[in-house]
């Protein structure tokens, strides 16, 4: 079975200080990880994905994520965090086998401080 | 192609009402999905769509609700004798898949239903 833990429900950072923000996933079988981003009234937006290319995966607004398998932990972090940052951030699990559904976390609502 | 859309964007009924939301995927798209967001949480699974078949519905899809989707192209989500409890955002979500593991889905705004 799929799941996702994100570790943390809220996290407050400083403007342009790094970002943080954790991810556990369980996956019986090879998994497709994605992170995206909800800004209030406005759709998820994709911000990275992960389908067993590179463990470092680079993503849009210089949003990182690096596949951990021995961890199981797809952590997305962000060297300096800018006001515009402030959002919704989910931790996505995917398996082809399960129709390609995907299994979301809680969410992790950043906080920027100016 | 503007991406997927979904209407309404808000939906306010009274309890034992009938509602019926409409998403029209990415027209390439192949695969159409269904999810339900409450507040504070993560949008949950509840059923999708390859072409116009409906491969798997979640148990969260009670036998109040059902969904559609005609020709494969857009898709209706109906849900019946409406519960406090449904108020929720509806999201759709469409992908081309083409066996491959790589499944990015793209969002519509969502519907957001509130029941009296």
């Amino acid at each position: 079975a799929q799941s996702v833990t994100q570790l943390d429900s809220h996290v407050s950072v400083s403007e342009g200080t790094p970002v943080l923000l954790r991810c556990n996933y369980s996956s019986s079988y090879s998994p497709s990880l994605f992170w995206y981003v909800q800004h209030p009234n406005k759709g998820l937006q994709l911000l990275l994905k992960y389908t067993s290319a590179a463990t470092l995966v680079k993503g849009i607004n210089g949003f990182e994520a690096e596949f951990k398998k021995s961890e199981t932990s797809f952590h997305l972090t962000k060297p300096s965090a800018h006001m515009s940052d402030a959002a919704e951030y989910f931790c996505v699990v995917s398996e082809r086998d399960t129709g390609n559904q995907f299994y979301f976390g809680t969410g992790t609502s950043l906080t920027v401080i100016p | 192609d503007t991406g997927v859309s979904q209407n309404p964007r808000h939906k306010i009924t009274k309890r034992g009402q009938n509602v019926t939301f409409r998403c029209d995927p990415i027209s390439e798209h192949n695969r159409l999905y269904w999810y339900r967001q409450t507040l504070g949480q993560g949008p949950e699974f509840l059923t999708y769509f390859q072409n116009e078949a409906q491969l798997e519905k979640s148990r969260l899809l009670s036998d109040r609700f059902s969904a559609e989707r005609p020709k494969g192209s857009f898709s209706t989500l109906e849900i019946q004798r409406t519960e406090q409890g449904d108020s929720a955002m509806y999201l759709c979500a469409s992908s081309f898949v083409a066996g491959g593991p790589y499944n990015e889905q793209f969002f519509g705004p969502g519907t957001r239903l509130t029941v009296l």
